[in-house]
């Protein structure tokens, strides 16, 4: 039973251009959103988080905005770099300090 | 600061051996998370502890698995007579109090 989907395994995008990336869940017990962003070989690295009280967070290229009725969460990155590409993943946990719960994962490519 | 250190970085073990993780979590953090990722998969919870006790170990399989953070020392993560179905990746991270942050990983190939 997967609580956290990404249902795009990949996207690709061109540089400069807007990045959206989604996610949906189904436990609604789950009130704390994060983004995460991993190289190969390398642990993931925290982008960017939401809490339930929220609708939107906004952290530079990211914003993260959250439907809550809809159970669903998506990261935009505005503009798009090569350097942001890398597999994103979408975890989530009930409270802050708490085991995640993450989806599969999306793999980004930003063409030059 | 330096980061969350996992060790060794990789692991090979033949089935039915012992494999040992260990993992220091960032300076002043309490809080520590095992995750493991199979291939073409998120990372999936095993368990938490904080100093000297497990908090939530839901994540861990029943069998052969056990995990320890000592009052002086890493965390360590055992897994006993190991088999290849426990070839993945294993991920600590460590927590102040709430964001995780996560270490390069340990990866573990069972033959």
């Amino acid at each position: 039973d997967q609580q956290v989907k990404q249902n795009s395994p990949s996207l690709s995008v061109q540089e400069g251009r807007i990045s959206i990336l989604n996610c949906d869940y189904t436990n609604s017990m789950f009130d704390y959103f994060l983004w995460y962003k991993k190289y190969p070989a390398e642990g993931p690295t925290f982008l960017i988080s939401i809490s339930s009280i929220k609708d939107k967070n906004e952290d530079g290229r990211f914003t993260v905005f959250l439907n809550k009725s809809a159970k669903h969460l998506s990261l935009h990155i505005v503009p798009s770099q090569p350097g942001d590409s890398a597999v994103y993943f979408c975890a989530a946990s009930k409270g802050s300090n708490y085991k995640l719960t993450f989806g599969k994962g999306t793999l980004l490519t930003v063409n030059p | 600061n330096a980061g969350v250190m996992q060790n060794p970085r990789h692991l090979v073990r033949r089935r039915g051996q012992e494999a040992r993780l260990r993992c220091s979590p960032m300076k002043g953090h309490s809080h520590v998370y095992w995750y493991r990722q199979l291939p073409e998969e998120g990372l999936k919870f095993m368990v938490y502890l904080q100093k000297e006790n497990i908090i939530d170990e839901s994540g861990m399989p029943k069998e052969r698995f056990s995990a320890e953070f000592p009052k002086e020392g890493p965390s360590i993560l055992r897994i006993q007579q190991v088999v290849r179905g426990d070839s993945a990746a294993y991920f600590c991270a460590s927590s102040p109090l709430d964001e995780q942050f996560f270490g390069p990983g340990t990866r573990l190939t069972v033959l």
